[in-house]
């Protein structure tokens, strides 16, 4: 069965610099959540799109912004980063906002 | 505000069964999921609970009591791989959270041969 897609898995950017990460739902899916792990922690939640519109809004910094695409797929714009930026970034998706939640294996940024 | 408290860490040996508990108030609740988390990896869906009760599959169960804000995740028959974190998360009301998790600190389980 297709699972939540991310890319890249992995990415190593310099302090400053700008990345992005891409999520691509379960098919069907059409609410997609970002959250953030770093180590021994657990996941925080940063934002959240409904139907392409943002629907809720978490601990996400205001260097960062994030938008779903009318094929139902998110990207995670990260601007001006900085050493604590570095973490697991785990996209999730479902449908409505219920039901069963599946996260994708995570992007893991390092940030020198 | 959420909170939501499970033990940091547990061990247990193989071929026993252990009983990851998790305790939650939070400001609305619309179903509570537990996760087991191998370390860098995603969270893999283990359970899905939103009415009372117990739901089984195969050697793991998740129990639900929603008066009591209290929810169990029982593995039988553990294997060395069950080693991992076990996370609990409580989805919170509809409306402007639209199915937000609130995650515990996960529980470190470790299985010994």
């Amino acid at each position: 069965a297709a699972g939540v897609i991310q890319s890249p898995r992995h990415l190593i950017k310099e302090k400053r610099e700008t990345a992005t990460l891409k999520c691509y739902p379960i098919p069907r899916h059409d609410t997609v959540y970002w959250y953030q792990q770093g180590p021994g922690q657990d996941p925080q939640f940063l934002i959240s799109f409904y139907e392409k519109m943002q629907s809720d809004k978490g601990s996400i910094p205001d260097r960062f912004s994030a938008q779903q695409f009318s094929d139902y797929h998110s990207e995670l714009n990260m601007s001006s980063l900085e050493l604590g930026d570095s973490a697991l970034y785990f996209c999730a998706s479902t449908i409505g906002g219920t039901g069963e939640l599946f996260f994708g294996e995570g992007s893991r940024l390092t940030v020198l | 505000g959420q909170n939501i408290d499970q033990p940091t860490e547990m061990t247990a040996t193989e071929g026993a069964i252990v009983q990851i508990n998790c305790t939650y108030q939070t400001s609305g609740f619309n179903g509570l999921f537990w996760y087991q988390q191998h370390a860098g990896e995603a969270p893999t869906f283990l359970s899905y609970n939103v009415l009372d009760g117990l739901e089984e599959k195969g050697r793991f169960s998740s129990f639900l009591s929603r008066s009591k804000g209290y929810s169990y995740l029982l593995l039988k028959e553990l294997q060395m791989k069950d080693s991992a974190s076990y996370l609990c998360a409580v989805r919170g009301e509809r409306g402007s959270t639209l199915g937000r998790l609130y995650f515990g600190r996960g529980t470190q389980l470790t299985v010994w041969p």
